[in-house]
């Protein structure tokens, strides 16, 4: 079992859509959770960084994450063309500096 | 602020040559940075953590042979893949810890390898 799961899609919603994006994992040792976008071809860049259960919103944007469940979810509000990319999630534990450990990545394409 | 410069970008190499990747934290010291590889469609396999000063660690199944690293100061590693082969060909990005508030890890853009 691999520890971090995230459904590869392809995901293709309409313009305007809300867009749910979904990680679980199994290493209840992990404290923070990060969401990046990757274009094609290009680095991922970070879009959203918590390390406690709940939701955190930045604009479109709403990072959610259940502990106690190992479940943590994006959501895109007013899903825009420029959103198409891929999505992952990534986290990591406080206790070890050495890396974080990513999702497979969903891939997303929204249409005009 | 927190930007990885990552460079080249693409590169086209033939069998047997060797190729070097370079990562510069711009405005920011990174002691550790991170070199992944990723296929197309897959998500980011660590290779090797690289520490400024010391040895990398190397992940399991990575040859350490083929793939050098060599963090020589707080703003720059840099990959070098030794005798590269078609199998070789991937896209190769690098990370560092961003040191200050909670921007959590900044990528470089990556590199792009083709073995011929």
């Amino acid at each position: 079992q691999k520890e971090v799961e995230q459904d590869p899609g392809p995901l293709s919603v309409p313009e305007g859509a809300i867009v749910s994006l979904n990680c679980t994992y199994s290493n209840s040792a992990f404290q923070y959770f990060m969401w990046y976008r990757q274009y094609s071809r290009k680095g991922p860049e970070l879009l959203m960084y918590t390390y406690s259960s709940g939701n955190k919103e930045d604009g479109r944007f709403t990072a959610q994450v259940d502990k106690s469940s190992k479940y943590i979810s994006l959501f895109i509000r007013d899903s825009q063309p420029s959103d198409s990319a891929t999505y992952l999630c990534a986290m990591g534990s406080s206790g070890s500096a050495r890396q974080l450990t990513f999702g497979s990545g969903t891939q997303l394409t929204v249409l005009p | 602020g927190a930007v990885v410069s990552q460079h080249p970008s693409w590169v086209i190499c033939k069998s047997g040559t060797s190729v070097k990747i370079e990562c510069r934290s711009l405005d920011f010291q990174a002691t550790t940075m991170f070199w992944y590889r990723q296929f197309p469609k897959q998500s980011l396999m660590l290779m090797a953590t690289s520490n400024e000063g010391s040895k990398a660690t190397y992940e399991q199944g990575v040859e350490k042979d083929k793939f050098l690293i060599n963090h020589a100061s707080l703003t720059l590693s840099t990959l070098t893949v030794t005798s590269a082969h078609p199998e070789d060909s991937s896209f190769y990005i690098c990370s560092a810890r961003v040191p200050f508030g909670s921007l959590g890890y900044t990528f470089g853009s990556g590199t792009r390898l083709t073995v011929v």
